[in-house]
C-alpha cells in the first residue's frame, strides 16, 4: 500500500530558486496537510486543505503557496527559496476534518536544503 | 497560544520495562490530544487520538490518558520491546477550537535487548 507519496525525497536549492514539492495519497482522503519539521521546533502546519478546491493557512504559511490539484494531490510551492526554509517537509492526509481532530497518515518527507 | 512540553526528552530502558511518557499542555480548553510515533528518516504514524470526552484510549500495549484539568496526557507502553524504539510525539490544538495542531518536541525512546 503506497499511502502518502512525496517527491522528491531530497533536494538542494540555491537562494531565490523556485520549487514545487509534490504529494499524492491513494486512500481517498478528503483532507491533506503540509508540515515542516525543524530541529528544536517540532512540527508546524504550513497549509491545510479540507477538500478539493479549498485551502487554509496554518501556523507558518509565509513564503509558501499550495494547490489542491484534485482529491489525490496537494502540492507545496516555494516561489523564491530562502535559507530559513531549509527543513524537512511532510505531507499528510486524513479521511476528513482538520489536522487537530483526525488521525493523520504521513509521507516519508522531503529533505530540502537551501544554500 | 498552546504550548506542549514532553518530558523526558530522551529515555533508554531495557526490554520488558513498562514505560510512561509525559505530555503537558498549557491551554486546557483542548478538545482532543494525539500521540504519534516517528521512526528515523520517516514520517509520523498516528498511534492514539483521545477526544476530550474520553479519559483514555488503548491500542494493544499502548494506553494514553488525558487529564484536561491538570493539563497532562500520558502514554503508557507495557512490556517494552526493541521495536518500540522511536521518537514519540504528542499534539494538541493550537488554542481552544483551533484546527491548527501544536506538537511537542518528542521523547526519543531506545529499548535495548
Amino acid at each position: 500500500n503506497a499511502g502518502v507519496t512525496q517527491t522528491p525525497k531530497f533536494q538542494v536549492l540555491k537562494t531565490g530558486q523556485s520549487m514545487t514539492l509534490q504529494c499524492a495519497q491513494d486512500m481517498n482522503h478528503n483532507s491533506m496537510y503540509w508540515y515542516r519539521q525543524d530541529p528544536g521546533m517540532g512540527l508546524r502546519l504550513i497549509y491545510y486543505s479540507a477538500s478539493e478546491g479549498t485551502t487554509d493557512k496554518g501556523e507558518v504559511p509565509n513564503g509558501y503557496n499550495v494547490s489542491r490539484l484534485n482529491k489525490r494531490e496537494f502540492s507545496l510551492r516555494l516561489e523564491s527559496a530562502a535559507p530559513s526554509q531549509t527543513s524537512v517537509y511532510f505531507c499528510a492526509s486524513s479521511e476528513a476534518g482538520s489536522p487537530s481532530n483526525q488521525p493523520q497518515h504521513f509521507g516519508d518527507g522531503t529533505r530540502l536544503s537551501i544554500l | 497560544k498552546q504550548e506542549v512540553t514532553q518530558i523526558p526528552a530522551a529515555l533508554s530502558v531495557p526490554e520488558g520495562e513498562n514505560l510512561v511518557l509525559n505530555c503537558s499542555f498549557t491551554d486546557s480548553a483542548i478538545y482532543n490530544l494525539q500521540w504519534f510515533r516517528q521512526d528515523p528518516g520517516k514520517g509520523l504514524t498516528s498511534l492514539l487520538l483521545i477526544q476530550s470526552s474520553q479519559r483514555e484510549q488503548t491500542s494493544g500495549r499502548l494506553n494514553a490518558s488525558l487529564d484536561k484539568s491538570s493539563g497532562r496526557s500520558t502514554l503508557y507502553i507495557a512490556a517494552s520491546q526493541p521495536g518500540d524504539s522511536a521518537t514519540y510525539l504528542c499534539a494538541g490544538p493550537h488554542s481552544g477550537g483551533s484546527y491548527i495542531p501544536t506538537f511537542g518536541r518528542g521523547t526519543s525512546l531506545i529499548v535495548h535487548p
